[in-house]
């Protein structure tokens, strides 16, 4: 079956840390994958958009990686703050229409 | 710029009942997706429109409606509520269609029945 898995556990780290979130999936072949964050009671917000063909893309403190051979993308925030807490979602669009699959998200919980 | 805007934010219903969800896109968007949230999980995608046309629909059951207006704005249309409809209600709007645009999000309506 079409699977996209995110660590259901709450990532907590120390501020100034790096945070390395995990996404994962089975039987999607995604041109793209997405990442958005979440805060509570509120609807997502874009953060980063990388290719098939892409391996990394950057911005600023944010770093995407997409691996298609291990099914997998992995979300990093340098430095983390406080402010960064939140919940992330990964999305992936399994065909060429905008209809989006996402993650049920992981919370991170930046300490200071 | 205005964002994607929803109403109403809040909504209590009860069984049975039938509600109409609200959602005007950025300003140029002419595509509005809806995905309903429910706590502690993902948005699941529920309809797509591009001008005016249904271009994608998700796992749901047809008490779920929804239709697009010449101005782009939307509205989704769910009948005979269950108390499983209970969730936050998300729509999203992007200039096409196409998958490599990001989505912009409301902030939802959070639909809670009795």
């Amino acid at each position: 079956s079409q699977k996209i898995e995110q660590n259901s556990e709450a990532l907590n780290i120390q501020e100034g840390k790096t945070a390395t979130l995990t996404c994962n999936y089975t039987n999607y072949s995604p041109a793209y994958l997405q990442w958005y964050r979440q805060d509570p009671g509120r609807g997502p917000v874009f953060l980063l958009l990388i290719r098939e063909n892409e391996k990394e893309k950057r911005k600023e403190r944010l770093k995407v990686t997409f691996d298609t051979t291990l099914k997998q993308s992995l979300f990093h925030i340098t430095a983390s703050q406080p402010a960064d807490s939140a919940t992330y979602l990964c999305a992936l669009s399994p065909d060429s229409s905008y209809k989006l699959i996402f993650g049920s998200g992981t919370r991170l919980l930046v300490r200071p | 710029d205005a964002g994607v805007t929803q109403s109403p934010t809040h909504l209590i219903k009860t069984r049975g009942q039938q509600v109409t969800l609200r959602c005007s896109p950025i300003s140029g968007h002419k595509s509005v997706s809806w995905y309903q949230q429910v706590l502690g999980q993902g948005p699941q995608f529920i309809f797509q429109y591009y001008e005016k046309e249904e271009r994608g629909r998700g796992n749901f059951p047809d008490r779920f409606s929804a239709r697009q207006f010449p101005n782009y704005s939307s509205e989704l249309n769910v009948n005979a509520l269950l108390l499983g409809d209970s969730a936050l209600y998300l729509c999203a709007s992007s200039p096409a269609v196409y998958s490599n645009q990001p989505q912009h999000f409301g902030d939802g309506t959070r639909l809670s029945i009795l």
